[in-house]
């Protein structure tokens, strides 16, 4: 999975609580993407790093932000999580070079 | 605002038929087309990719046709084998983020 881990794998929260997903890359790859998968939508750009603590906002950033403190690490946040974010989540790295991505395994969150 | 369209939906196809999923978008500015494949449970992986400078690309049983005047581009899989079934998406890119299509469900049916 091209030294992509996301963690944690599956987790179930309740609604208002603070939920923080974590993708961590061995690739020392430039770029970072958090998407989301929901079914009938396919995959949805969330946030985005181009760089260490640069970051920029996907189609879908309303509730999460996002941190970016070292090249191996880019942290999903959301602050008061909903049940509309009950997703599965998906981790992507890129080499600027190209623009193929590489993802992770992905971390099912169910918000009740 | 539906940047990429991509069918069918799902799609069922005899081993060793050929499957055909086609996607049209709309951002002109695209300069990437790529296919990825992915299967349950697994985060999606590239398939075959082309860039806007040719009209064709093979690899293996994998074909990515791609029309630039109509926006659209297909992907052919030729000889299809139940090992091909999966959850296939385009995602178009331009300055390094992809858009993409909501997928095709393919079975391959023995």
């Amino acid at each position: 999975d091209a030294g992509i881990t996301q963690s944690p794998r599956h987790k179930v929260t309740e609604t208002g609580t603070p939920v923080t997903l974590r993708c961590h890359q061995t690739e020392n790859h430039r770029y970072m993407y958090w998407y989301r998968q929901d079914p009938g939508h396919g995959l949805r750009l969330i946030h985005y790093s181009y760089g260490v603590k640069d970051t920029d906002k996907g189609e879908v950033s309303d509730g999460y932000s996002v941190s970016r403190s070292k090249t191996e690490d880019f942290l999903l946040t959301l602050e008061s999580a909903t049940s509309s974010q009950t997703s599965v989540y998906f981790c992507a790295i890129s080499d600027s070079s190209t623009d193929t991505q590489y993802f992770g395994p992905g971390t099912r969150l169910t918000v009740l | 605002q539906q940047q990429v369209k991509q069918s069918p939906q799902s799609l069922i196809v005899q081993k060793g038929g050929i499957s055909i999923i086609n996607c049209a978008y709309e951002n002109t500015a695209f300069d990437y087309f790529p296919w990825y494949q992915q299967f349950p449970g697994k985060g999606p992986a590239l398939l075959i990719a082309i860039r806007p400078d040719v009209s064709e690309k093979k690899e293996g049983r994998f074909t990515i046709s791609f029309n630039k005047s109509a926006k659209q581009f297909s992907l052919h899989i030729m000889d299809s084998q139940p090992g091909d079934s999966a959850t296939y998406f385009c995602a178009p890119s331009g300055n390094e983020k992809l858009t993409f299509g909501t997928g095709t469900r393919l079975t391959i049916i023995p």
